[in-house]
């Protein structure tokens, strides 16, 4: 079962921030979320994380609601370079069994920056 | 600099052989992952391991098997390839899970069967 939902595509303005949503209704309390992206072929490459305080680093910016229910990733001046497939995955922070979880991915969105 | 190396970036094999992928991290990483990617079906996690011997199943482990005998590398088998494993196949380490950190991916192998 997926996680998350995000769209199946979007669009952008290059110099405009580019906004990409991902719905994650079933999170638990334990878990991170998580956004990567996949430039064409290239590896899946880490953007950023967060539980539920906002995140910025120098790629991006991660805001998730306070329900933590939904999250939205911003790159806040999109670049052509920033075409790409995007996404949004939860992972749990500890396995009190020990183990690990499979990091499991979805489908992802497709962003595409235009001129 | 941080790396996963994936033996072969480009693969032809035929139907019916045994097929070995192979994956090494060095970054002493405790978790591996192995994945296919097909158009519109995003990454699919086949199996992963979180310690040297350990294996778990993930979505598709059908027709795949693993191999974990030390710690820095993961292979994935194709015990009798078939024309459907034809794909991106797609390599990652990351460290324990409770440190939340993240994932890194090797560049991945285009295996053909024919």
């Amino acid at each position: 079962d997926a996680k998350t939902t995000q769209p199946t595509s979007m669009d952008c303005a290059e110099g405009r921030a580019a906004n990409l949503p991902c719905n994650h209704s079933t999170i638990s309390g334990n878990e991170y979320v998580y956004w990567y992206r996949q430039i064409h072929s290239q590896g899946p490459q880490y953007i950023i994380h967060g539980l539920k305080n906002n995140e910025t680093n120098e790629m991006a910016s991660l805001i998730i609601t306070e329900d933590r229910k939904s999250s939205t990733l911003i790159l806040p001046h999109a670049t052509l370079r920033d075409t790409a497939v995007y996404y949004c995955i939860v992972r749990v922070g500890f396995l009190s069994g020990g183990g690990a979880d499979g990091l499991t991915f979805g489908k992802g969105t497709h962003l595409i920056i235009q001129p | 600099d941080v790396k996963v190396t994936q033996s072969s970036r480009y693969l032809v094999k035929r139907t019916g052989e045994k097929v070995f992928l192979e994956c090494v991290q060095d970054m002493d990483h405790e978790n591996m992952f192995w994945y296919r990617q097909d158009p519109g079906l995003g990454l699919r996690l086949i199996y992963f391991s979180y310690d040297v011997k350990m294996k778990e199943k993930g979505d598709i482990p059908e027709g795949y098997s693993v191999s974990r005998e030390k710690k820095e590398r993961f292979s994935l088998i194709l015990e009798s390839a078939s024309t459907n494993q034809t794909s991106m196949y797609l390599c990652a380490s990351s460290p324990p899970t409770g440190m939340n950190t993240e994932a890194f991916f090797g560049q991945g192998t285009r295996l053909t069967v024919v």
